[in-house]
């Protein structure tokens, strides 16, 4: 596509739901980023892929976090038994360069998670 | 739409000054710089990147600084206009695969 596209933009959900989030890449990039940006703050690493593989997942707050890239393109972020303190914008993008060189991030407009 | 500027260092200027915005980061290992414009609503927008071989780089009407010795960056914007009213972050890479992001700047640009 002509950008990096996430869905839903917005989620509301309750304490203890599990949710999933998706990002769509721009179709020719190999490397996605997922981040977490707070109110106000700059955007903290979550995780990344090449391709379909998951180099470092060092920015992951819990097990309750996970990300999947299964065929190198969509991936999606999945949050299970939410937290309020996971409320927060969470931003995927992608880059044209090969995994390791972090040049020019393409990002999505997020999706903006809520949970009550 | 989302709103961000809480508690953010703020740079108010009229439409026609010249900008500078300041980050000071973090790991003296960093090696690549990147200045990225957020505006209301929006993901963060590749501005301008530097290399740590280089102490200034120049876009259009943007140029960047960089003083190692001090860890040092900046963002010096030529007749701000007022579409470039937003926050701006600027982010380090340390030779791994991520971003560290700083925590940004409002710039309010008045006509």
């Amino acid at each position: 596509g002509a950008g990096v596209s996430q869905s839903p933009r917005y989620k509301v959900t309750k304490r203890g739901q599990d949710v999933t989030l998706r990002c769509d890449p721009i179709s020719s990039h190999a490397t996605l980023y997922w981040y977490q940006q707070a109110l106000g703050q700059g955007p903290e690493f979550l995780t990344y892929f090449n391709y379909e593989a998951q180099p470092d997942k060092s920015g992951l707050p819990s097990d309750r976090f996970s990300a999947e890239r299964p065929e190198g393109s969509i991936s999606t972020l999945t949050i299970q038994r939410t937290e309020q303190r996971d409320s927060a914008m969470y931003r995927c993008a992608s880059s044209p360069s090969p995994a390791g060189d972090v040049e020019k991030l393409f990002f999505g407009s997020g999706t903006q998670l809520s949970v009550l | 739409g989302e709103s961000v500027g809480l508690h953010l260092p703020t740079l108010s200027v009229q439409e026609g000054d010249n900008s500078i915005i300041n980050c000071a980061y973090s790991n003296s290992a960093s090696d690549y710089f990147i200045w990225y414009k957020q505006e209301s609503g929006k993901g963060p927008q590749f501005i301008i990147d530097i290399r740590s071989n280089m102490d200034k780089r120049q876009g259009q009407r943007v140029t960047v600084l960089l003083n190692k010795t001090v860890k040092h960056l900046s963002l010096q914007i030529a007749a701000t206009q007022p579409g470039d009213s937003a926050v701006y972050f600027c982010a380090e890479n340390s030779g791994y695969s991520t971003l560290t992001f700083g925590k940004g700047t409002m710039l309010l640009v008045s006509p």
